[in-house]
């Protein structure tokens, strides 16, 4: 699966939009980009996940670069409950995949 | 749905003791996973079942760890005898299926600890 890089933390104001950053740059045809979050002492939460096009779901937007080679996930109006570390995760999407390489990820910090 | 259920939530025990850890994936999910998180690792998978057979235990890290699936229902994961570390958070995450685009929903771990 294609490596990908996160910035290692981030703040963002309570109510503001967060906009997560993550370059996928040697991301194949069939690999799909994944975004998980693990809240403290919690398991990962699935979060969104695309292809290609921009996706959209009742906890955040993902938006995919034309090239594919990077994406950024938008929380639209942040929480304090949206404090977490993020995980942008590539993966092939054949059957029989089922490998998730989680990397370091990006620690969000809603501030109030 | 209740989600993936993971018992106990936490356990402390002394080297050399049998640990089990327990999983009941979500209802109607195929596939189940053990991982492993640690500060110097991080999230590190360990073996995974689909239709509660083994199909992948490389990441499990040596013959002191087993796990099994008795049933579509139930998971084990056992360490014996257990070693400082060994402490960890120990997750279970299911998925309905090995298509290319299943989720994995993970329950909320165990908290390992050795002393």
């Amino acid at each position: 699966d294609a490596k990908t890089t996160q910035p290692t933390s981030m703040d963002c104001a309570e109510g503001r939009a967060a906009n997560l950053p993550c370059n996928h740059s040697t991301i194949s045809g069939n690999e799909y980009v994944y975004w998980y979050r693990q809240i403290h002492s919690q398991g990962p939460q699935y979060i969104i996940h695309g292809l290609k096009n921009n996706e959209t779901n009742e906890m955040a937007s993902l938006i995919i670069t034309e090239d594919r080679k990077s994406s950024t996930l938008i929380l639209p109006h942040a929480t304090l409950r949206d404090t977490a570390v993020y995980y942008c995760i590539v993966r092939v999407a054949e059957f029989g995949s089922y490998q998730l390489t989680f990397g370091k990820g990006t620690k969000l910090s809603v501030i109030p | 749905d209740a989600g993936v259920i993971q018992s106990p939530r936490h356990e402390v025990t002394e080297m050399g003791q049998e640990v089990t850890l327990r999983c009941k994936p979500i209802s109607g999910h195929n596939s189940l996973f053990w991982y492993r998180q640690t500060m110097m690792r991080g999230l590190e998978l360990l073996i995974y079942f689909n239709n509660n057979v083994p199909i992948d235990d490389s990441g499990m890290p040596e013959d002191r760890f087993s796990a099994k699936m008795p049933n579509a229902s139930f998971s084990t994961l056992k360490i014996q005898p257990s070693e400082p570390r060994d402490s960890a958070v120990y997750f279970c995450a299911s998925t309905r299926g090995l298509a290319g685009t299943d989720t994995q929903y993970f329950g909320p771990g165990t908290r390992l600890t050795v002393l």
